[in-house]
């Protein structure tokens, strides 16, 4: 399996703009995490999703932010308008259910999104 | 606030000697933790976990101990290898939950 996948691995972009991260969990996994790592905060949890439902947004930071997930293959973080406090590494996870290691969720690569 | 915090940002350790990386966490209803490791430009991948109801868990180089009273967890690597040199995530989510609280993670170098 090619693990979760992530685009765009990198995004620049001005203050203002709207910007759209997009993640492909692992094949078969139904549930899937969005999070942010600053150096300040470490890894904050977003929103999770449980087959394709949105299950918990209450770490989205504010209205700014919005997630979703159309089919259980493909999710998307929107930011709009973006702000240079946005600057961070932005993470999709997934993991299925009843896994062995109870919670063990599989990370993507992360995008690392700059708002100048 | 941090409710999981990793106070040590970095720790340098010889190849062959032990590296001992903490954490504090403040919610008593944390009963599953979790240490992530993390190389440049990649994600976060799982290393080891323990419940509340051990003390202590071992999983080859890697052992973890959990000291509940003191809200207190902390990884050992033994014998430490420069392959180790990553950042380590502390995790921890209370039993039936999937929100993790992660703490900022300390930078471990591994010195050959």
């Amino acid at each position: 399996d090619a693990g979760v996948i992530q685009s765009p691995r990198h995004e620049v972009t001005e203050m203002g703009q709207e910007v759209t991260l997009r993640c492909k969990p692992i094949s078969g996994h139904d549930y899937l995490f969005w999070y942010r790592q600053t150096m300040m905060r470490g890894l904050e949890l977003l929103i999770y999703f449980n087959n394709n439902v949105p299950i918990d947004d209450s770490g989205m930071p504010e209205d700014r932010f919005s997630a979703k997930m159309p089919n259980a293959s493909f999710s998307t973080l929107k930011i709009q308008p973006s702000e240079p406090r946005d600057s961070a590494v932005y993470f999709c996870a997934s993991r299925p259910s009843g896994t062995g290691n109870f919670n063990e969720q599989f990370f993507g690569p992360g995008t690392r999104l700059t708002v100048l | 606030d941090q409710q999981v915090k990793q106070n040590s940002p970095s720790l340098s350790v010889q190849e062959g000697r032990i590296s001992i990386l903490n954490c504090d966490y403040t919610n008593s209803m944390f009963d599953y933790f979790l240490w992530y490791k993390k190389y440049p430009a990649e994600g976060p991948t799982f290393l080891i976990s323990i419940s509340s109801i051990k003390d202590k868990n071992e999983d080859g180089r890697f052992t973890v101990f959990l000291n509940k009273s003191a809200k207190h967890l902390s990884l050992h690597i033994v014998p430490s290898q420069p392959g180790d040199s990553a950042v380590y995530f502390c995790a921890a989510s209370p039993w039936s939950g999937n929100q993790f609280y992660f703490g900022t993670g300390t930078s471990l170098t591994v010195i050959p």
